[in-house]
Protein backbone atom coordinates (compact mmCIF):
# COMPACT_ATOMS: atom_id res chain seq x y z
CA UNK A 1 0.00 0.00 0.00
CA UNK A 2 0.76 3.67 -0.66
CA UNK A 3 1.04 6.61 2.11
CA UNK A 4 1.30 9.72 1.94
CA UNK A 5 2.96 12.72 4.63
CA UNK A 6 2.63 16.15 3.94
CA UNK A 7 5.03 17.22 6.72
CA UNK A 8 3.58 21.06 7.76
CA UNK A 9 -0.24 21.19 8.40
CA UNK A 10 0.34 25.24 8.00
CA UNK A 11 2.90 27.26 6.23
CA UNK A 12 2.36 31.22 6.64
CA UNK A 13 4.34 33.22 4.01
CA UNK A 14 4.52 36.41 3.37
CA UNK A 15 3.04 37.64 -0.11
CA UNK A 16 5.93 37.53 -3.03
CA UNK A 17 8.24 35.34 -0.65
CA UNK A 18 9.03 32.02 -2.08
CA UNK A 19 7.09 29.03 -0.58
CA UNK A 20 8.08 25.17 -0.42
CA UNK A 21 5.41 22.60 0.57
CA UNK A 22 6.87 19.61 1.29
CA UNK A 23 5.16 15.91 0.22
CA UNK A 24 7.10 12.55 0.76
CA UNK A 25 5.30 9.15 -0.06
CA UNK A 26 5.98 5.19 0.60
CA UNK A 27 5.81 2.74 -1.92
CA UNK A 28 7.27 -0.76 -3.34
CA UNK A 29 6.10 0.26 -6.89
CA UNK A 30 6.38 2.93 -9.27
CA UNK A 31 3.88 5.39 -8.37
CA UNK A 32 2.19 8.59 -10.78
CA UNK A 33 1.79 11.89 -8.07
CA UNK A 34 -0.33 14.57 -8.43
CA UNK A 35 -0.75 18.27 -6.03
CA UNK A 36 -4.57 19.69 -5.86
CA UNK A 37 -5.72 22.79 -4.46
CA UNK A 38 -8.24 23.20 -2.60
CA UNK A 39 -10.05 27.09 -2.22
CA UNK A 40 -12.68 26.94 0.87
CA UNK A 41 -16.44 25.32 0.14
CA UNK A 42 -15.10 24.01 -3.05
CA UNK A 43 -13.99 20.73 -4.69
CA UNK A 44 -10.48 19.70 -5.23
CA UNK A 45 -8.38 20.97 -8.48
CA UNK A 46 -5.44 19.41 -10.43
CA UNK A 47 -2.60 21.52 -9.67
CA UNK A 48 -0.05 19.58 -11.74
CA UNK A 49 1.21 15.74 -11.93
CA UNK A 50 4.47 13.46 -12.86
CA UNK A 51 3.46 10.46 -14.49
CA UNK A 52 6.98 9.85 -16.38
CA UNK A 53 9.69 11.66 -18.63
CA UNK A 54 10.78 15.02 -17.48
CA UNK A 55 11.27 15.24 -13.45
CA UNK A 56 10.25 18.70 -12.59
CA UNK A 57 6.52 19.53 -14.08
CA UNK A 58 5.22 22.72 -14.17
CA UNK A 59 1.97 24.31 -13.58
CA UNK A 60 -0.04 27.41 -15.32
CA UNK A 61 0.16 29.60 -12.21
CA UNK A 62 3.82 29.37 -11.75
CA UNK A 63 3.97 26.83 -9.30
CA UNK A 64 6.12 23.42 -10.21
CA UNK A 65 6.93 20.44 -8.23
CA UNK A 66 10.41 18.27 -8.83
CA UNK A 67 10.01 14.17 -8.32
CA UNK A 68 13.18 13.30 -6.76
CA UNK A 69 13.17 9.04 -6.36
CA UNK A 70 15.73 8.80 -4.17
CA UNK A 71 14.15 10.81 -1.58
CA UNK A 72 10.58 9.83 -2.05
CA UNK A 73 9.72 13.32 -2.54
CA UNK A 74 7.39 15.46 -4.87
CA UNK A 75 8.02 19.13 -2.97
CA UNK A 76 5.81 21.94 -4.68
CA UNK A 77 7.32 25.37 -4.94
CA UNK A 78 6.48 28.68 -6.17
CA UNK A 79 8.91 31.45 -6.18
CA UNK A 80 6.52 34.74 -5.42
CA UNK A 81 3.17 33.65 -3.86
CA UNK A 82 0.00 35.87 -4.22
CA UNK A 83 -2.72 36.70 -1.88
CA UNK A 84 -4.59 34.63 -4.22
CA UNK A 85 -2.47 31.36 -3.46
CA UNK A 86 -3.82 30.94 0.16
CA UNK A 87 -6.05 27.48 0.30
CA UNK A 88 -5.83 23.79 1.24
CA UNK A 89 -3.02 21.75 -1.06
CA UNK A 90 -3.13 17.98 -1.02
CA UNK A 91 -0.30 16.06 -2.21
CA UNK A 92 -1.56 12.31 -3.80
CA UNK A 93 -0.12 9.21 -4.81
CA UNK A 94 -1.09 6.47 -7.23
CA UNK A 95 -0.28 2.99 -8.35
CA UNK A 96 0.04 2.92 -12.57
CA UNK A 97 -2.33 0.30 -13.86
CA UNK A 98 -3.12 -0.67 -10.69
CA UNK A 99 -5.15 0.39 -6.94
CA UNK A 100 -8.56 0.59 -7.89
CA UNK A 101 -9.24 2.32 -4.91
CA UNK A 102 -7.70 5.50 -6.71
CA UNK A 103 -5.30 8.47 -5.24
CA UNK A 104 -4.10 8.18 -2.02
CA UNK A 105 -3.82 11.59 -0.33
CA UNK A 106 -1.87 13.52 2.59
CA UNK A 107 -3.88 15.15 5.20
CA UNK A 108 -3.42 18.32 3.09
CA UNK A 109 -1.22 22.11 4.05
CA UNK A 110 -2.81 24.70 4.59
CA UNK A 111 -0.66 28.00 2.91
CA UNK A 112 -1.40 31.32 4.47
CA UNK A 113 -0.40 34.02 2.29
CA UNK A 114 0.02 37.33 4.45
CA UNK A 115 -0.16 40.71 3.02
CA UNK B 1 -18.99 21.71 -20.27
CA UNK B 2 -17.77 18.42 -19.28
CA UNK B 3 -17.69 18.04 -15.47
CA UNK B 4 -18.96 16.19 -11.91
CA UNK B 5 -21.97 17.89 -10.23
CA UNK B 6 -22.63 17.79 -6.35
CA UNK B 7 -25.80 18.63 -5.51
CA UNK B 8 -27.45 19.62 -2.48
CA UNK B 9 -23.76 22.29 -1.63
CA UNK B 10 -25.45 22.22 1.37
CA UNK B 11 -27.76 20.07 2.98
CA UNK B 12 -29.21 19.56 6.73
CA UNK B 13 -30.86 17.31 8.50
CA UNK B 14 -32.08 15.35 12.00
CA UNK B 15 -29.88 13.02 13.67
CA UNK B 16 -31.66 9.44 12.86
CA UNK B 17 -32.66 10.29 9.24
CA UNK B 18 -31.42 8.76 6.40
CA UNK B 19 -30.09 11.52 3.43
CA UNK B 20 -28.64 10.23 -0.21
CA UNK B 21 -25.71 13.04 -1.95
CA UNK B 22 -26.36 13.37 -5.75
CA UNK B 23 -22.94 12.78 -7.79
CA UNK B 24 -23.34 12.95 -11.48
CA UNK B 25 -20.82 13.10 -14.23
CA UNK B 26 -20.76 13.65 -18.06
CA UNK B 27 -17.20 12.97 -18.44
CA UNK B 28 -17.77 9.73 -20.04
CA UNK B 29 -15.34 7.68 -16.72
CA UNK B 30 -15.48 4.44 -16.00
CA UNK B 31 -14.15 4.96 -12.46
CA UNK B 32 -15.89 7.21 -9.62
CA UNK B 33 -15.47 7.83 -6.16
CA UNK B 34 -17.05 9.41 -2.09
CA UNK B 35 -14.22 10.94 0.02
CA UNK B 36 -14.91 12.16 3.37
CA UNK B 37 -13.15 15.49 4.58
CA UNK B 38 -12.46 16.68 7.77
CA UNK B 39 -10.40 19.41 9.18
CA UNK B 40 -7.03 17.91 9.50
CA UNK B 41 -7.97 14.71 8.49
CA UNK B 42 -7.54 14.92 5.01
CA UNK B 43 -9.59 12.84 2.24
CA UNK B 44 -10.89 9.53 3.38
CA UNK B 45 -12.16 6.96 0.89
CA UNK B 46 -15.54 5.88 1.52
CA UNK B 47 -16.84 3.94 -1.83
CA UNK B 48 -15.25 3.57 -5.31
CA UNK B 49 -16.76 2.02 -8.61
CA UNK B 50 -14.74 1.06 -11.46
CA UNK B 51 -17.83 -0.16 -13.54
CA UNK B 52 -21.77 -0.16 -13.25
CA UNK B 53 -22.88 -2.21 -11.21
CA UNK B 54 -20.02 -2.90 -9.02
CA UNK B 55 -18.63 -1.36 -6.36
CA UNK B 56 -15.98 -1.61 -3.45
CA UNK B 57 -15.62 -0.74 0.11
CA UNK B 58 -13.45 2.18 1.15
CA UNK B 59 -11.74 2.87 4.05
CA UNK B 60 -14.83 4.44 6.08
CA UNK B 61 -17.77 2.61 4.70
CA UNK B 62 -19.96 1.40 7.73
CA UNK B 63 -23.07 3.43 7.96
CA UNK B 64 -22.91 4.49 4.13
CA UNK B 65 -24.50 2.70 1.28
CA UNK B 66 -23.92 3.37 -2.90
CA UNK B 67 -25.91 2.59 -6.22
CA UNK B 68 -24.53 2.16 -9.70
CA UNK B 69 -26.64 1.64 -12.25
CA UNK B 70 -26.09 4.32 -14.24
CA UNK B 71 -22.24 4.70 -15.64
CA UNK B 72 -23.02 9.07 -14.97
CA UNK B 73 -24.42 8.08 -11.54
CA UNK B 74 -23.35 7.65 -8.26
CA UNK B 75 -25.09 8.37 -5.44
CA UNK B 76 -24.45 7.92 -1.67
CA UNK B 77 -26.61 7.43 1.08
CA UNK B 78 -25.57 8.50 4.97
CA UNK B 79 -27.54 6.52 7.04
CA UNK B 80 -28.79 6.77 10.38
CA UNK B 81 -25.85 3.74 11.38
CA UNK B 82 -23.16 6.38 10.96
CA UNK B 83 -22.25 7.53 13.79
CA UNK B 84 -21.00 11.25 12.82
CA UNK B 85 -21.86 12.44 9.59
CA UNK B 86 -21.53 15.90 9.44
CA UNK B 87 -18.40 16.53 7.52
CA UNK B 88 -17.72 18.00 3.80
CA UNK B 89 -18.31 14.80 1.44
CA UNK B 90 -16.38 15.31 -1.88
CA UNK B 91 -17.46 12.79 -5.28
CA UNK B 92 -15.03 12.33 -8.20
CA UNK B 93 -14.42 10.09 -11.07
CA UNK B 94 -11.02 9.03 -13.32
CA UNK B 95 -10.77 7.87 -16.80
CA UNK B 96 -8.62 5.12 -16.23
CA UNK B 97 -7.07 2.77 -13.10
CA UNK B 98 -4.41 5.43 -11.24
CA UNK B 99 -4.93 8.47 -13.37
CA UNK B 100 -6.22 11.95 -11.78
CA UNK B 101 -9.66 11.88 -10.23
CA UNK B 102 -11.57 15.16 -10.87
CA UNK B 103 -13.71 16.76 -8.12
CA UNK B 104 -17.04 18.21 -7.75
CA UNK B 105 -17.64 20.55 -5.78
CA UNK B 106 -19.04 19.00 -2.52
CA UNK B 107 -21.95 18.88 0.04
CA UNK B 108 -21.45 19.78 3.38
CA UNK B 109 -23.78 17.79 5.26
CA UNK B 110 -24.76 19.17 8.56
CA UNK B 111 -26.55 16.34 11.21
CA UNK B 112 -28.58 18.18 14.03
Amino acid sequence: AQSVTQLDSQVPVFEEAPVELRCNYSSSVSVYLFWYVQYPNQGLQLLLKYLSGSTLVESINGFEAEFNKSQTSFHLRKPSVHISDTAEYFCAVSVPRGGADGLTFGKGTHLIIQP
Amino acid sequence: DGGITQSPKYLFRKEGQNVTLSCEQNLNHDAMYWYRQDPGQGLRLIYYSQIVNDFQKGDIAEGYSVSREKKESFPLTVTSAQKNPTAFYLCASSIGTGLEAFFGQGTRLTVV
